[in-house]
């Protein structure tokens, strides 16, 4: 059963474009939503995270807008460069769930000089 | 501060041969998770453990996999035997009290099951 619906599954900007990552979850009791960066050959690094209390949070160039209502959460990433080229994943979890990350299936991301 | 220490980080093995992966968690991180991620996807939790107590297996196929934590730092994952559908990352993550939620991954162990 896959709770986390994470799209689009590859995406190629421009130098300064502003890439957008969504993501759509099923279970209600999911009260944290963070996004995980990770390169070929290594593993997910934390990038940003937000609970359900708050509608934005940003930090640096990258932002998260979540929807309760709608059951979303989205990642943009501003003025993207040639070094964020990777893989982003949003996760979600929530006490009754075991406080199990639940990984959506990733989105590839290049961005051209 | 020294991260998630996995190894190896590559592994090629015929299948129903037994394999181990190894990690070495981030000083004083209780929690510790095996985690395997097949091409293309997220990772999927395996198990977790809380200091040495595994408190969530039931996504661990038992039949095949196993895993322990002595005394709650080091831990092993065993497949035995493995079948061709192993072959996958398999990512160890810790995390800490003071960094509650965020989760370290290591590099992984790629294996590949011929």
């Amino acid at each position: 059963q896959q709770q986390v619906k994470q799209s689009p599954q590859s995406l190629i900007v421009q130098k300064g474009g502003i890439p957008i990552i969504n993501c759509a979850y099923e279970n209600t009791a999911f009260d944290y939503f963070p996004w995980y960066q990770q390169f070929p050959g290594k593993g997910p690094a934390l990038l940003i995270a937000i609970r359900p209390d708050v509608s934005e949070k940003k930090e640096g160039r990258f932002t998260i807008s979540f929807n309760k209502s709608a059951k979303q959460f989205s990642l943009h990433i501003m003025d993207s460069q040639p070094g964020d080229s990777a893989t982003y994943f949003c996760a979600a979890e929530g006490e009754t769930s075991g406080s199990r990350l639940t990984f959506g299936e990733g989105t590839q991301l290049t961005v051209n000089p | 501060e020294a991260g998630v220490v996995q190894s190896p980080r590559y592994k090629i093995i015929e299948k129903k041969q037994p394999v181990a992966f190894w990690c070495n968690p981030i000083s004083g991180h209780n929690t510790l998770y095996w985690y395997r991620q097949n091409l293309g996807q997220g990772p999927e939790l395996l198990i977790r453990y809380e200091n040495e107590e595994a408190v969530d297996d039931s996504q661990l196929p038992k039949d095949r996999f196993s895993a322990e934590r002595l005394k709650g730092v080091d831990s092993t994952l065993k497949i035995q035997p493995a079948e061709l559908g192993d072959s996958a990352v398999y990512l160890c993550a810790t995390s800490g009290l003071l960094e509650y939620n965020e989760q370290f991954f290591g590099p992984g162990t790629r294996l590949t099951v011929l």
